[in-house]
Order: structure tokens, then sequence, then C-alpha cells
């Protein structure tokens, strides 16, 4: 059974970090590209991140970018979003989602229950 | 980026009614190469992750009912629910994958009438 499992959510003051984690198990964490999206209170969908399992490249939604860093770690078989200078828009349930075929980023077939991120003072 | 338009934003269908989800891209999402739509369908409840519903544009994910259906090309797509069920309610999202930068709809929220 695949089972991916986020933690690392909480409360930060704006301009704060945070590093999320995302424990992945029942697949072959090497073989597939990994995503990162978010869904603020009431809002849609955004994708954050995503990080192939060729060369680990990586790929950023503009609203990130520069901010937020995506990696994995292949012999522990977890996902990483390392989030700096945060602002109160990044307040969100931050999902980990595994791609459902190939290495790059493409649709989601299994994601986690989410780890909920609040930016506040 | 690939801007994803879904209409209508809500939807109400009476039990055991068709719904139809229509989805636009902003640029065609049909790789030539393989003649592959890069665009997948999820459905979610509240408090809950969402879920895969179809992929390929049509390809319906595996325990999906088949009264889930997906079609369309290129820029144009559209979500058949066939006979809606009490537990269809849900809020609906296209994504497009074709880019690595990936981008969903603004989501339609379906209810019964």
């Amino acid at each position: 059974e695949v089972l991916l499992s986020e933690s690392g959510g909480g409360l930060v003051q704006p301009g704060g970090s945070l590093r999320l984690s995302c424990a992945a198990s029942g697949f072959n964490f090497n073989d597939f590209a990994l995503s990162w999206v978010r869904q603020a209170p009431g809002k849609g969908l955004e994708w954050v991140s995503a990080i192939s399992y060729i060369r680990d490249s990586t790929f950023y939604a503009d609203s990130v970018k520069g901010r937020f860093t995506i990696s994995r770690d292949n012999s522990r078989n977890t996902l990483y979003l390392q989030m700096n200078s945060l602002r109160a828009d990044d307040t969100a349930v931050y999902y980990c989602a595994k791609s459902g075929t190939g290495g790059n980023p493409h649709y989601s077939d299994y994601w986690g229950q989410g780890t909920l991120v609040t930016v506040s003072s | 980026d690939i801007v994803m338009t879904q209409s209508p934003d809500s939807l109400a269908v009476s039990l055991g009614e068709r719904a139809t989800i229509n989805c636009k891209s902003s640029q065609s999402v049909l790789y030539s190469s393989n003649n592959k739509n890069y665009l997948a369908w999820y459905q979610q409840k509240p408090g809950q992750p969402p879920k895969l519903l179809i992929y390929w544009a049509s390809t319906r994910e595996s325990g999906v009912p088949d009264r889930f259906s997906g079609s369309g090309s290129g820029t144009d797509f559209t979500l058949t629910i066939t006979s809606l069920q009490a537990e269809d309610v849900a809020i609906y999202y296209c994504q497009q994958y074709y880019s690595t930068r990936i981008t969903f709809g603004q989501g339609t929220r379906l209810e019964i009438k």
C-alpha cells in the first residue's frame, strides 16, 4: 500500500522558516517524481514545487521560487520542502504527492493527508 | 504558465442526472510526439486530499466508477459524471502536466439539486 505522510507544519512568524518532510512507503521511491501542492484555507489547489528522479531536476512556482527548496533523500524515502522568508500568503495545507508515471512531474496518483502551515505574528 | 479555466464555478444537478464540467487551457496540452493530452481530473471532498479520477484526459484511474469519464483534446476538455450519486458531491479540479510548471483549474463545486 502506498503511503505518504507529511510532517513539520506549524505556526511560524512572517519571515521565518520551516522544513516539511514527507515519508513515503509502499513503492520504489527512487523511480518517481514527487510534488508539493498547497491549499490555502477555503481556496483551490496550487502546485508549489516538484522534483524528478532524473538528476534531481527541480521545478518551482513563481510564488515560491527563491524562497523554497525541494529535495529528496532516496536512502530515507523522504521528500523535503525547506521554506524560508515565509509570508502570510504561504498559509495553507501542504500536500505531498507522488507522480503516477515516469521520472518527471506528471499527474499525481497518491497524496498525503497534508500538514498545515500557518504564517502569522 | 499555462492557465487552466474551469466552467462553471459551481453546479447543482439532480440525483441520477448527468453533470458536465469543462476545462480550457491557455495553450494546447497535446504532446504531438506521443499524441497524449497531459490533462488530469481530481475530486476533493471536505477535509480530504484530492483523489485522482482521470489522467491522459480520458484514462480512468483504477477503482474509479465508470460513471466518471473524461474527453477532449488540445485545449478543451470535459469531465462527465453520468447518473450522479450523493457521494459525488465534491469540488473537481483539472490539472495540466504538459509543462513541468504544473497548474490547476480554479475548481468546480458540484452539489445536489
